[in-house]
């Protein structure tokens, strides 16, 4: 069964600075990845997904992940924290045949 | 093209009641999933809907069903509620399956037994 691991329940970076959420995943067979990202009192909205192109992916809001097999990460990254980056991220696996796995959460917090 | 719609979006039970809760999802979409957010567990599969049938199901007692209609609108039914059912649920959408396509959410259903 496919599961994921997201490293640090809890990340604080300052604006400008580099954000870095790390997310490991397992899966049987060739995976979906996705990152999702969740602001307060709303549900969840696709930052961006990996499907088996372009090993880096490319998302909303200046935001990319790249599919590392050797490693079995989906890192999220961005260079340059905004304020408006403070949420929740989850990062999630899922396959042809199987329901979407969430890991439990990143929140990130900017300090000005 | 508006979005995933969730009624209502707050609701208060006592335990033993039941309850449900309603998804209308982005127009054509043809794939309903719902999701239980809690603190403890965080986000978990309930179970997704494709046209009119029911393709996966999560590990959740038979307490929680769900069914889809004809126009793609989903309802969720919790029987004998307990305590450990308030949470937030989610329903997304998706144009097909929702593990490889992408899931647009709704807000919520916010749902606290006392």
């Amino acid at each position: 069964a496919q599961s994921v691991t997201q490293l640090g329940s809890h990340v604080s970076v300052s604006e400008g600075a580099l954000v870095l959420l790390r997310c490991n995943y397992s899966s049987s067979v060739p995976p979906y990845l996705f990152w999702y990202v969740q602001y307060p009192n709303q549900g969840l909205q696709l930052l961006l997904k990996y499907t088996s192109a372009a090993t880096l992916v490319k998302g909303i809001n200046g935001f990319e992940a790249e599919f590392k097999k050797s490693e079995t990460s989906f890192h999220l990254t961005k260079p340059s924290a905004h304020m408006s980056d403070a949420a929740e991220y989850f990062c999630a696996v899922s396959d042809q045949d199987n329901d979407m796995r969430f890991g439990a959460g990143t929140r990130l917090t900017v300090k000005p | 093209k508006a979005g995933v719609t969730q009624t209502p979006r707050y609701l208060i039970k006592t335990r033993g009641q039941q309850v449900t809760l309603s998804c209308s999802p982005i127009s054509g979409h043809r794939s309903v999933s719902w999701y239980q957010q809690t603190p403890g567990q965080g986000l978990q599969f309930l179970f997704e809907y494709f046209s009119e049938t029911q393709r996966n199901k999560g590990n959740f007692p038979g307490r929680f069903s769900g069914r889809q209609f004809s126009n793609s609108r989903s309802e969720m039914n919790v029987s004998t509620l307990e305590l450990g059912d308030s949470a937030l649920y989610l329903c997304a959408s998706s144009l097909f399956y929702s593990s490889t396509d992408t899931q647009y959410f709704g807000p919520g259903t916010r749902l606290t037994v006392l």
